[in-house]
Order: structure tokens, then C-alpha cells, then sequence
């Protein structure tokens, strides 16, 4: 089965501090990775997407992909209260039929 | 505003019965899913329907039937509706003009079944 694995935390991280969200995934031949944050009570909203090895920066976040050893992670640089919300990792495997494995989520807290 | 919409916000129902979700999208995508997200947050693929053909059909119930009238709509009726029923449903959409994959999520449809 093809998974994809979040730690569901919470994780706190101070104000203005950074937070790391990570994800690992179970098939080397995934080529598109996603970032969802999802406030409760809300939908989730795409903050960031990856296809390629490295890094990739926009605004205070950035995304990190290790196909390697397959995890990516999200980087939220000077943490803001409004980032509190989960963090959802999705992964695509069936290449040609678009399809998200999701995993369950970070749910992060930014201590003012 | 473009978006995706669904209809309605919230729903309420009794066990046993019958009840349809629609979904609208104004992007120009061509593709839209449904997904389920239950009490643990899970965030489950349900069906995928591209230009109204179904190409993602997963492990569902057969008392789910999704429809789709064109490439913007998508709706999603529930026969027979169960307790486990109970969760948040979200449309989605993507297609030309994103990147791969990115997809576009709806505000969800709250359906509690009693």
C-alpha cells in the first residue's frame, strides 16, 4: 500500500521561529509532491508544490525534496500565529491519473 | 470570484436516507474529485471524473454515485446514508493552467447522519 507518513504532532514552535514540518513516502517512483494548510473548520489550501530534487522558496516557505530517501519537508520561516493550522503532506504515485495520497497531518502551533 | 463552490454547507440527516451534494467549479478545469475527510482528519480520495468521464473510482460503497452533468459540475448523491457516512466532504478541481496535479479544493459539506 502506498502511504504517506506525518508526524501528527502538535508541534509548537515559538514566534518568529522556524518551523520544520516533515514527510516521508513509501514509493521511490512518486513525482509530485504537495503542501495543503488547513485551518479548522476550513478546506485545505495548496501552499506549496515540488517535482524536482532541492529546494524551492516562496515567501517565507520552502520546500525541500529528497527523492533519495524519500521525504520532503516544509520550512515556515519567522513563524507567525497565523500559521497555526495542520500542515497536510500529499503525494502523487499514479502518474497520469492525478490522484493525491494524502497523510493524516501536522498540526502546528505558533506560541505568540 | 472563481472557485469551487458546493451546496450545502452543512447537512443533516436521518439514517436511511437519500441525499445529494453538488459541486460547482468556475477555474476551467478539467478534472474534479470528490474526497472524504472523517473525525481523525483523514483525507481520503473518493472518485475522479475528467471532461465527465470517471477515471478514479476507489474502495466506496456502491451507495455513492457520483455525476457529472459537464466539466464544471460534479455532484455526489448517497443512498441509504449510514452513521459512518458522517464526515467532511470536499470537491476538488485541476486541470490546464496549473502545474500537475495542483488541486483546488471546495469548503466542504458537513453531513451528519443520526
Amino acid at each position: 500500500q502506498k502511504e504517506v507518513e506525518q508526524n501528527s504532532g502538535p508541534l509548537s514552535v515559538p514566534e518568529g521561529a522556524i518551523a520544520s514540518l516533515n514527510c516521508t513516502y513509501s514509493d521511490r517512483g512518486s513525482q509530485s509532491f504537495f503542501w495543503y494548510r488547513q485551518y479548522s473548520g476550513k478546506s485545505p489550501e495548496l501552499i506549496m508544490s515540488i517535482y524536482s530534487n532541492g529546494d524551492k522558496e516562496d515567501g517565507r516557505f520552502t520546500a525541500q525534496l529528497n527523492k533519495a530517501s524519500q521525504y520532503v519537508s516544509l520550512l515556515i520561516r519567522d513563524s507567525q500565529p497565523s500559521d497555526s493550522a495542520t500542515y497536510l503532506c500529499a503525494v502523487n504515485y499514479d502518474f497520469g491519473n492525478e490522484k493525491l495520497t494524502f497523510g493524516t497531518g501536522t498540526r502546528l502551533t505558533i506560541i505568540p | 470570484d472563481t472557485a469551487v463552490s458546493q451546496t450545502p454547507k452543512y447537512l443533516v440527516t436521518q439514517m436511511g436516507n437519500d441525499k445529494s451534494i453538488k459541486c460547482e467549479q468556475n477555474l476551467g478545469h478539467d478534472t474534479m474529485y470528490w474526497y472524504k475527510q472523517d473525525s481523525k482528519k483523514f483525507l481520503k480520495i473518493m472518485f475522479s471524473y475528467n471532461n465527465k468521464e470517471l477515471i478514479i473510482n476507489e474502495t466506496v460503497p456502491n451507495r455513492f454515485s457520483p455525476k457529472s452533468p459537464d466539466k464544471a459540475h460534479l455532484n455526489l448523491h448517497i443512498n441509504s446514508l449510514e452513521l459512518g457516512d458522517s464526515a467532511v466532504y470536499f470537491c476538488a478541481s485541476s486541470g490546464p493552467g496549473t502545474s500537475f496535479y495542483e488541486q483546488y479544493f471546495g469548503p466542504g459539506t458537513r453531513l451528519t447522519v443520526t
